[in-house]
């Protein structure tokens, strides 16, 4: 059965200290992996999609990147207002993680 | 109204009620997706429509029945639900849901759902 695991669960920053977030997945014929973005009280915002092993997307202090078993999201420089819940998710049954909680402080 | 709207955006109910909520796409999207979350655990698929047709149906029990009109609207109609069907619900959809990727889904705000 695919598996997508998402660690740490829960990380505690201070502002402008950077750290990785990591994405596991064990599916046969990978065909994309989708990083989202979810605050409290609301739905899963869209980030990043990458398809292929060594692709890197970037979006402001945010850096995504693939290799064949897992993928990173890179935090350079945080800010209090990153802090939000981070997903991971693999077609084609849009199989996600559990997320990492981050929490950034001033 | 832009992207992708659900209400209503909380609900309380009883176990013998019927209710439904109601999602919209303003995205001109194809592909219609019902999610569930509940506190602590992972995003878990619920059903899929695609060009209005149900293409996926992952296991749900009877008591959630979901609806698809067109391909702008999808419905989750519910009824005799039990208290662990309390969860937020949370709508999306993408372009084209036929293609194996599923394609980048945008998602609605939720409904959060309270059965007593």
């Amino acid at each position: 059965e695919d598996q997508v695991t998402q660690s740490p669960e829960a990380l505690r920053l201070q502002e402008g200290e950077s750290s990785s977030l990591n994405c596991s997945y064990t599916v046969s014929g990978l065909r994309g992996l989708f990083w989202y973005r979810q605050d409290p009280g609301k739905g899963p915002e869209f980030l990043f999609t990458l398809y292929s092993a060594g692709e890197e997307k970037e979006k402001e202090r945010l850096k995504a990147t693939l290799t064949k078993k897992e993928s990173f999201l890179h935090i350079t420089a945080p800010k209090p207002e990153d802090s939000a819940t981070y997903l991971c998710a693999v077609p084609p049954d849009m199989r996600f993680g559990a997320g990492t909680r981050l929490t950034v402080k001033p | 109204e832009t992207g992708v709207t659900q209400t209503p955006r909380h609900l309380v109910m009883g176990m013998t009620n019927k209710k439904s909520l109601k999602c919209e796409q303003h995205l001109g999207h194809n592909a219609m997706y019902w999610y569930k979350q509940s506190a602590k655990k992972p995003l878990e698929l619920m059903f899929v429509y695609n060009f209005k047709e149900q293409t996926e149906n992952n296991s749900v029990p009877s008591r959630f029945s979901p609806e698809c009109p067109n391909s702008s609207h999808l419905f989750l109609h519910l009824h005799t639900l039990q208290p662990e069907d309390s969860a937020l619900y949370l709508c999306a959809s993408s372009q084209d849901g036929a293609s194996g990727t599923g394609g980048t889904q945008y998602f609605g705000p939720g409904t959060r759902l309270l059965v007593l």
